[in-house]
């Protein structure tokens, strides 16, 4: 597996309260994604980033989000979670070019629950 | 704005029969159509992808077959095995990527 690191692996938490899910990779790609997985949703894109600094929206952004400040970190903020955040999430990398395609290899997942 | 349809949603195939599972994508920009393959607990892992100028590719008993014109493409497993029962997420992409909803095949014994 990629060198893709998701931390905590489970966290419980309650309604309105922060929190921050981690994802760091070995591997030096310059794109890092955050996705969601739900039961009959696949997996959702939350957010997403290019570069140090450089992010952009994916599908389902209401209500997270991300900061990258160093190429091997890419974090997910949840300001004040909602039951509706109960999610398994994946981090996922690639190094995206228009010849080879965007081949993205995921972390191991966190599975959130917002009590 | 972009989607990606997968059908079917669920698939059972006798062992040793063929499967297929077709998407369909809306964003004719989209150049690269991977297709992933997850078992249960474990993460997405590429099991194999196509590029738009390619029609068709294989990799031993899976291939994938795109339609540009269509915007359609298809997974082919043939002389399916208990190991192949799993959720398989096409996708289309450019600089992100949108799944669809995945299909969960179970080979019946």
């Amino acid at each position: 597996d990629a060198g893709i690191t998701q931390s905590p692996r489970h966290k419980v938490t309650e309604t309105g309260t922060p929190v921050t899910l981690r994802c760091h990779q070995t591997e030096n790609h310059r794109y890092m994604y955050w996705y969601r997985q739900d039961p009959g949703h696949g997996l959702r894109l939350i957010h997403y980033s290019y570069g140090v600094k450089d992010t952009d929206k994916g599908e389902v952004s209401d209500g997270y989000s991300v900061s990258r400040s160093k190429t091997e970190d890419f974090l997910l903020t949840l300001e004040s979670a909602t039951s509706s955040q109960t999610s398994v999430y994946f981090c996922a990398i690639s190094e995206w070019d228009t010849k080879e395609g965007n081949i993205q290899y995921f972390g191991a997942g966190t599975r959130l629950s917002v009590l | 704005g972009e989607n990606v349809e997968q059908h079917p949603s669920t698939l059972s195939v006798q062992e040793g029969d063929s499967a297929v599972i077709k998407c369909t994508y809306s964003d004719s920009a989209s150049n690269y159509f991977p297709w992933y393959k997850q078992e249960l607990g474990k993460r997405p892992q590429l099991i194999i992808d196509i590029r738009s100028n390619v029609g068709e590719k294989k990799d031993q008993r899976i291939a994938v077959t795109l339609n540009k014109t269509a915007k359609h493409f298809s997974l082919h497993i043939t002389e399916t095995q208990p190991e192949d029962s799993a959720v398989y997420f096409c996708a289309a992409s450019m600089a992100k990527i949108i799944f669809g909803k995945g299909t969960r095949l179970h080979i019946l014994p």
